[in-house]
């Protein structure tokens, strides 16, 4: 099994719907992202949570909100989406130590149509 | 600013043909530098993390180096399962945490 699970792999969804992207890792770290990653623009954060108790904004959480149901669990909704945010999601999580990096899950590509 | 740039955005070589990857960063007190590899469809891959000046590490056919104003990708004899996209990220202080802010990655393709 992989260490960071992402549910669906991919979606298409209409404007103006509700959609959520569900992520679940089995490190063991109390450290988890959500990231999006356009072309061009490369990796950008939208949240990140460093426990349970612990949620924060990133760089562009603009139209997105996240939920941390556990320590293993965290995901990330758009409330009512645009075409804009047709992007690849990615989900990830760390120990906090800098040597052991981030790791992520197998995205989620989403397209709003 | 923090930033991370990476080049070429591109990279085509035949097998067997060495080169290297570059990444440049402006970040004050560099905390770390970290390689990933990426293939398409899927989610980053840790490579390594390099701390100071000097440093290097490998793995097979990739040796990673820093300096402290960039960071080399060395590939030595490539073959083509090393083709995917490579990002180099930093990390930088947010909000009182930190954050990695990635490059936009160097797309490598090896050719038979």
């Amino acid at each position: 099994d992989a260490d960071v699970t992402q549910t669906p792999r991919n979606r298409i969804t209409k404007t103006g719907k509700r959609i959520m992207l569900e992520c679940s890792q089995t490190k063991g770290h109390d450290r988890m992202y959500w990231y999006r990653q356009d072309p061009g623009l490369g990796l950008r954060l939208i949240y990140y949570s460093f426990d349970v108790k612990d949620i924060n904004k990133g760089e562009i959480s603009d139209g997105y909100s996240v939920s941390r149901q556990a320590q293993a669990k965290f995901s990330l909704s758009l409330e009512s989406a645009i075409p804009n945010q047709t992007a690849l999601y990615f989900c990830a999580t760390s120990s906090g130590t800098s040597s052991s990096g981030y790791t992520f899950g197998s995205g989620t590509r989403l397209t709003v149509v | 600013e923090d930033q991370v740039t990476q080049s070429p955005e591109a990279l085509r070589l035949q097998e067997g043909e060495s080169s290297s990857l570059n990444c440049s960063y402006t970040v004050s007190g560099l905390r770390g530098l970290f390689w990933y590899r990426q293939d398409p469809g899927k989610g980053p891959e840790f490579l390594f993390t390099l701390y100071s000046a000097g440093e290097e590490k490998e793995k097979e056919r990739l040796k990673a180096t820093l300096t402290k104003k960039e960071s080399f990708l060395h590939i030595t004899a490539p073959k083509p399962e090393d083709s995917a996209t490579y990002l180099c990220a930093v990390p930088i202080d947010f909000q009182g945490a930190q954050k990695l802010v990635f490059g936009q990655g160097t797309r490598l393709t090896i050719n038979p």
